[in-house]
């Protein structure tokens, strides 16, 4: 699996908009990119993927670039319930028999009141 | 519909001992997967079960592991005898089949070996 680059901690104001960078410079042609996060003690939770191009869904949005080599999480509002550790997963889609995921150390993002 | 639930949410046990933990996917979900994140650690893959067969067992650790989904529906990973550094916090997901990409973790169990 491609590795994935990730700034250890960030922090966003209360409504404003989060936005989460991930380098992921060896992705191959056939690679998702999956964002997951893992609220404090709690299993990690799906938020999004998708191949090349962007995706939104009722958490957030993906931007990925047009050479694939990097990707920003966005959450429109974010809340106090978004704090967590977010990771930024590139693996292959499940016809591939090698969707294990690998987790990266993450950002830390915390929500400021 | 009811989610990935895990069985026990904590054991405490002492070296040497065995611990069996138990995983329920979301009915209908053929992919179970066991991670586990150890002394702070990152989150690392343990295996892969498609229905009752192992897809991947690249990430377990050594034999003392030992992983069953008889009939395709719970799981079972026994550690036997356990060791202090399989201390942390193991977690299950599980996920539809082809073409949903999705993995749906559970809580979690956190082992603690004395």
């Amino acid at each position: 699996d491609a590795k994935t680059t990730q700034p250890p901690s960030m922090d966003c104001a209360e409504g404003r908009a989060a936005n989460l960078p991930c380098n992921h410079s060896t992705i191959s042609g056939n690679e998702y990119v999956y964002w997951y996060r893992q609220i404090h003690s709690q299993g990690p939770q799906y938020i999004i993927h998708g191949l090349k191009n962007n995706e939104t869904n009722e958490m957030a949005s993906l931007i990925i670039t047009e050479d694939r080599k990097s990707s920003t999480l966005i959450l429109p509002h974010a809340t106090l319930r978004d704090t967590a550790v977010y990771y930024c997963i590139v693996t292959f889609p499940p016809n591939f028999g090698n969707e294990k995921l690998t987790f990266g150390t993450g950002t830390r993002l915390t929500i400021i009141p | 519909e009811a989610g990935v639930t895990q069985f026990p949410s904590h054991s405490v046990i002492e070296k040497g001992q065995t611990v069996t933990l138990r995983c329920d996917p979301i009915s209908g979900h053929d992919n179970l997967y066991w991670y586990r994140r150890v002394m702070g650690k990152e989150i690392k893959f343990l295996l892969h079960f498609v229905k009752e067969s192992k897809q991947d067992e690249s990430g377990m650790p050594n034999n003392r592991f030992l992983a069953e989904r008889t009939g395709g529906t719970y799981s079972t990973l026994k550690v036997q005898p356990a060791e202090l550094e399989d201390s942390g916090v193991y977690f299950c997901a599980s996920s539809r089949g082809l073409s949903y990409n999705e993995q749906f973790f559970g809580p979690g169990t956190r082992l603690t070996v004395l």
